[in-house]
Order: structure tokens, then sequence, then C-alpha cells
């Protein structure tokens, strides 16, 4: 079966200091990527999405990276964390073929990242 | 613009009581809708999907339904739980997009 493991679950990092968020996948080939950040008291917003290694999208402008060095891994970064940078991450992924295509996402249990 | 809007935005109800909550949406061409359940401070985990011909899903004491002609779904909780106490988050996904409500804030108190 396949599972998504992401860490840390709790990180809480000074202004100016370095993020890297990583995300794997187990149990399947190829999977579409997704980074998610969710605001206190408000919706999920993609931030970026991956559809093969090294091929990102991103939705917003932002001070974050993301990178697909690995087909079922994603790393989200920053050089230098905002306060506004806090938040909720989530990482995502859903299947490109077969029975679960465009059937929705898996998602992993979630990092909460203070800036401070 | 795709939008996918729900409510209540939140919600208290004694435990063993039902509820229905509901999402109403604009995203065009429909795809599938999806309602996930987000326990506080965890990723969402997914509680049913329908798709355009589907009418009613059922997953437990979770029944989602779905009117593709008026473009809203409901989800209703039978006989809430405390941990029923969670955000239930809308999902709608159209032609290469998907689009999240920004959920119902439930809480199941004794």
């Amino acid at each position: 079966s396949q599972t998504i493991h992401q860490w840390p679950a709790t990180l809480v990092q000074p202004v100016g200091s370095p993020l890297s968020l990583e995300c794997t996948v187990e149990g399947t080939s190829n999977p579409n990527l997704y980074w998610y950040r969710q605001a206190a008291g408000r919706g999920l917003q993609l931030l970026f999405y991956s559809v093969g290694i090294g091929q990102i999208s991103s939705e917003v402008p932002q001070n974050l990276s993301a990178s697909r060095p690995q087909d079922r891994q994603f790393i989200l970064s920053s050089k230098k964390l905002l306060l506004s940078d806090s938040g909720f991450y989530l990482c995502a992924w859903s299947p490109t073929t077969g029975p679960g295509t465009g059937f929705g996402y898996t998602f992993g249990s979630g990092t909460r990242l203070t800036v401070v | 613009k795709n939008q996918v809007e729900q409510s209540p935005q939140s919600l208290i109800i004694l435990e063993g009581k039902n509820c229905t909550l509901q999402c109403n949406y604009t995203v065009s061409p429909f795809s599938n809708l999806r309602w996930y359940k987000q326990d506080t401070g965890r990723g969402p985990v997914s509680l049913t999907i329908m798709t355009f011909s589907e009418n009613t899903k059922s997953n437990g004491r979770y029944t989602a339904t779905l009117d593709a002609d008026t473009k809203q779904s409901s989800l209703h909780i039978t006989a809430s739980q405390l941990s029923d106490s969670a955000s239930y988050i809308c999902v709608v996904r159209g032609y290469q997009k998907v689009t999240f409500g920004t959920g119902t804030k439930l809480q199941v108190i004794p």
C-alpha cells in the first residue's frame, strides 16, 4: 500500500534562517507531488506541484522553493525565512495513471512551522 | 472563477446528534468532489469521493450527497461522536484544477 511520510512534525526557526522540509512517498511510482500551506483558520493554498523528477510548477510567488531530486521525494526549501512563512505545511500525492487518476490526494501528516 | 464555498464556518453540536455540512461550488467542468476530515494539527484524510453520476456515497456514519445540477454537496454525520471534532474540507476537481473549500470546523461536545 502507498504511504506518505513528511517531517519534521514541528519546527521553530528564527527569521533569516534556512528551511528544508522533506516528503517521501512509498508504494507508488511517478506520483504527482504537491506542497500546500494552511494558514490558521484559512483554506489550503497550493504552493508547488510536480509531475516528475526535476519538474516543478509554482502556483504563487513567494519566498519558498521546491525540488524533486528523486521520483518519490519532494523538498520544500527557503534560503531565508520570513515571519510570514509561518504556517502548517502539507505534502500530498496523487496517482498519474490507473484507477485512482484524478481522484484526489493523499496528504502527509503536516509540518507546523513557526518562524520567530 | 472556480470557487468552493462551505457552510457553516463552524458548528457546535452535542454528542449523539446529527449534523449536515454544506458545500457549494462553481467549478466547471466538474470531474469529482471529495470530502476530507482534518484533525487539528494533522493532514486531511479522505472520507468520500463522488463523480458526476453519483448522488450519494456513505462511509460509516458519514454520508455525502451530490447534486451536480445545482452544484451542491452535503456531508451528513449521524450519531456524532467526540472524535468527529475536526475540520471538514470540500474539494472539487475540475479540468486539471483542484479547488479547496475553507472548511467547516465541527466541535462535538459531551
